[in-house]
């Protein structure tokens, strides 16, 4: 079936740092990848998605590339903040009948120190 | 912007009791999503509709139910919550795939 792996944390960065969460996927067929932020105590938001191959999801300064070759969908930051303190989390989305059901990854905690 | 809404941010029940947690969104989407968050669990599908009156089980439907008789609302029944039903309840409904979530409902059953 699909599966989501991403990189186990806490990621532990300074502010200013640059930042990569990694995420890759199996899946049959061509998914959406998406990646989720939840803040403490809240929901899941959605950061970014990619629809297709080579696509570039972004938002909020992060970005994140389709890469079907590799099977990836890596988080990037250029430059991290406090407030980016989250648990970030890696889905895929295969279409199978029209249903739309999501698989996630285990979430990766980051953490930012002033 | 969507709103997703769940009706309780924080709710505490005894064992036995019946709970119900209440879901409801404002952008006419068909498929809604019932999870559960647990540390190092990552989320857990309980159930999801597709439509009206549809449901399908998730990975873990056991000792839950739920009801949708309206688009817009999608609710989670606890028929006799037991102490390992404590948990954050996450609903979502989504959109080609994308999921917009509440804020969650924090029930803890003693």
């Amino acid at each position: 079936g699909d599966s989501v792996t991403q990189m186990e944390g806490p990621v532990t960065l300074s502010e200013e740092a640059f930042l990569t969460i990694n995420c890759t996927y199996t899946a049959t067929g061509y998914p959406s990848l998406f990646w989720y932020v939840q803040y403490p105590g809240e929901g899941l938001q959605l950061l970014l998605k990619a629809t297709k191959a080579d696509d570039k999801g972004s938002n909020k300064g992060f970005e994140a590339t389709y890469r079907k070759e590799t099977t990836s969908f890596h988080l990037e930051k250029g430059s991290v903040q406090v407030s980016d303190s989250a648990v970030y989390f890696c889905a895929l989305v295969a279409s199978s009948g029209g249903s739309y059901i999501p698989t996630f990854g285990r979430g990766t905690s980051l953490i930012v120190h002033p | 912007d969507v709103k997703v809404t769940q009706s309780s941010r924080y709710l505490v029940k005894r064992t036995g009791e019946k709970v119900f947690l209440e879901c409801v969104q404002d952008m006419d989407h068909e498929n809604m999503f019932w999870y559960r968050q647990d540390p190092g669990l990552g989320l857990r599908l309980i159930y999801f509709s597709y439509d009206v009156k549809m449901k399908e089980k998730g990975d873990i439907p056991e000792g839950y139910s739920v009801s949708r008789e309206k688009k817009e609302r999608f609710s989670l029944i606890l028929e006799s919550a037991s102490t390992n039903q404590t948990s954050m309840y996450l609903c979502a409904s989504s959109f080609r795939g994308a999921l917009f979530f509440g804020e969650g409902s924090r029930l803890t059953v003693l």
